[in-house]
């Protein structure tokens, strides 16, 4: 089975520099998915951003990239020109690809505090 | 378009309890799953389904049980409620062609 790990319980970074919240996950198949999801304090889970394991490229969502490292399974997420708004609990998550019907795993969560 | 709803948002139960969460979906998507959330350990999957009136286990679906009986519909239940299902239960559904899933907003369930 598929683990993933966050190993950063806690973050913090001050408004309008950079972080980087780390992930690495366990998997033997080549055909899977990555996500980042954002939980503020509202509770609601937001999809921040999505990479493709047979994509090289990493993705990028305005702020927010990836660094997807395949061969060290890895997957970071940068945050650039931090926002207050940015201030949650970030889930890094994963997915098989095929027929897993969608499922995902998750790692335990980094809580990011952004500070003024 | 209200997309995934959860009912209730809070509830607190008694050892031995019974009850059910509703989880509802307008976006007529094939897949639905059920997750807790607790300190340190992400969301799991409890059980999930792929079809109307089709439920698999995930990965803790020990003491709750599911149904789907109607596309939109997705239901978990717990027959005799402990403290250790004390949680936070999602909901998310997904179309079956792609790989977001749209969650709920969440039910906080206390078990006393």
């Amino acid at each position: 089975a598929q683990t993933v790990t966050q190993s950063q319980p806690e973050m913090s970074v001050q408004e309008a520099e950079t972080v980087t919240l780390s992930c690495t996950y366990d998997t033997s198949e080549s055909n899977y998915y990555l996500f980042w999801y954002k939980q503020p304090p509202s509770r609601q889970m937001i999809l921040v951003i999505r990479q493709e394991a047979y994509k090289q490229q990493n993705a990028t969502e305005n702020r927010f990239s990836v660094n997807f490292q395949k061969a060290a399974k890895s997957f970071s997420l940068k945050i650039s020109d931090s926002q207050l708004g940015d201030t949650a609990m970030y889930f890094c998550a994963f997915s098989y690809g095929g027929t897993s019907y969608g499922k995902l795993t998750f790692g335990q969560g980094t809580i990011l505090t952004v500070h003024p | 378009n209200a997309g995934v709803t959860q009912t209730p948002k809070f509830r607190v139960l008694k050892t031995g309890q019974s009850m059910t969460l509703l989880c509802a979906q307008d976006m007529n998507h094939e897949y639905m799953y059920w997750y807790r959330q607790d300190p340190g350990m992400g969301l799991r999957l409890i059980h999930y389904s792929v079809g109307e009136g089709t439920t698999a286990k995930g990965e803790v679906p020990d003491g709750y049980n599911v149904s789907r009986l109607k596309k939109q519909n997705f239901l978990l239940g717990l027959e005799s409620a402990a403290p250790s299902q004390t949680s936070v239960y999602f909901c998310a559904s997904n179309t079956g062609s792609s790989y977001e899933q749209y969650f709920g907003p969440g039910t906080r369930l206390t078990v006393t």
